[in-house]
């Protein structure tokens, strides 16, 4: 079954509002979660690393204030798409590592934003 | 800056034939590859991963090979089926300057099984 759970799995919202999308960790602890955004047809962009605790780390490009990051416990890490625009429709994938630093991520099933 | 990047973007392959997915790297001091298989609608699934102590590893019907010389991995999958059907992405593990670790996609290939 699956160890890293996403929701919701899609989202439809309008130009200008803010869209919350949820990454648990289950049935283990997960200090770092990663947050990637897939466009069609394109690989996986890695956007943050959520550090429980901490703030989270952004890749160059991703604006922080606009993908907003928390990760308030050991399995719950948010992504939050604030002011959205038609552009930031993408599909957004969590990870996490369950044995910790360079070991293999297991990722949720993503969640599709769509912003018209 | 690095970057992980792949050979063909589309393999088309008959049942039941050997299919062979190749990856090139660009950072010589990755240490840790992994390769994902990812079906439409959802997120990337492990497959297996091959650590730069090692030149081959072999799981269930795939094998990944690593040749450090040429920065090159490659995903073996014998007697493909239809199941096989998805993009698979090779993915590098990259330590950061504060020593924490991200992992890196490469641009994938979409592998299609022809029955």
């Amino acid at each position: 079954g699956a160890v890293v759970s996403q929701h919701p799995s899609w989202v439809i919202c309008k130009s200008g509002t803010s869209v919350k999308i949820e990454c648990r960790s289950l049935d283990f602890q997960a200090t770092t979660m990663f947050w990637y955004r897939q466009f069609p047809k394109q690989s996986l962009m890695l956007m943050a690393t959520s550090n429980e605790g901490s703030k989270a780390t952004y890749e160059q490009g991703v604006e922080k204030d606009k993908f907003l990051i928390n990760h308030a416990s050991l399995t719950l890490s948010t992504l939050t798409v604030t002011s959205a625009h038609p552009e930031d429709s993408s599909f957004y994938i969590c990870s996490a590592s369950i044995q910790g630093l360079n070991s293999p991520l297991h990722f949720g099933n993503g969640t599709r934003l769509t912003v018209t | 800056g690095e970057s992980v990047g792949l050979h063909l973007p589309t393999l088309s392959v008959q049942e039941g034939d050997n299919s062979i997915i190749n990856c090139a790297y660009s950072n010589s001091a990755s240490d840790y590859f992994i390769w994902y298989k990812q079906e439409s609608g959802k997120g990337p699934q492990f497959i297996i991963d091959i650590r730069s102590n090692m030149d081959k590893r072999q799981g269930q019907r795939v094998t990944v090979l690593l040749n450090k010389t040429v920065k090159h991995l490659s995903l073996q999958i014998a007697a493909t089926q239809p199941g096989d059907s998805a993009v698979y992405f090779c993915a590098e593990n990259i330590q950061a300057r504060d020593s924490s670790y991200k992992l890196i996609f490469g641009s994938g290939t979409r592998l299609l099984v022809r029955p």
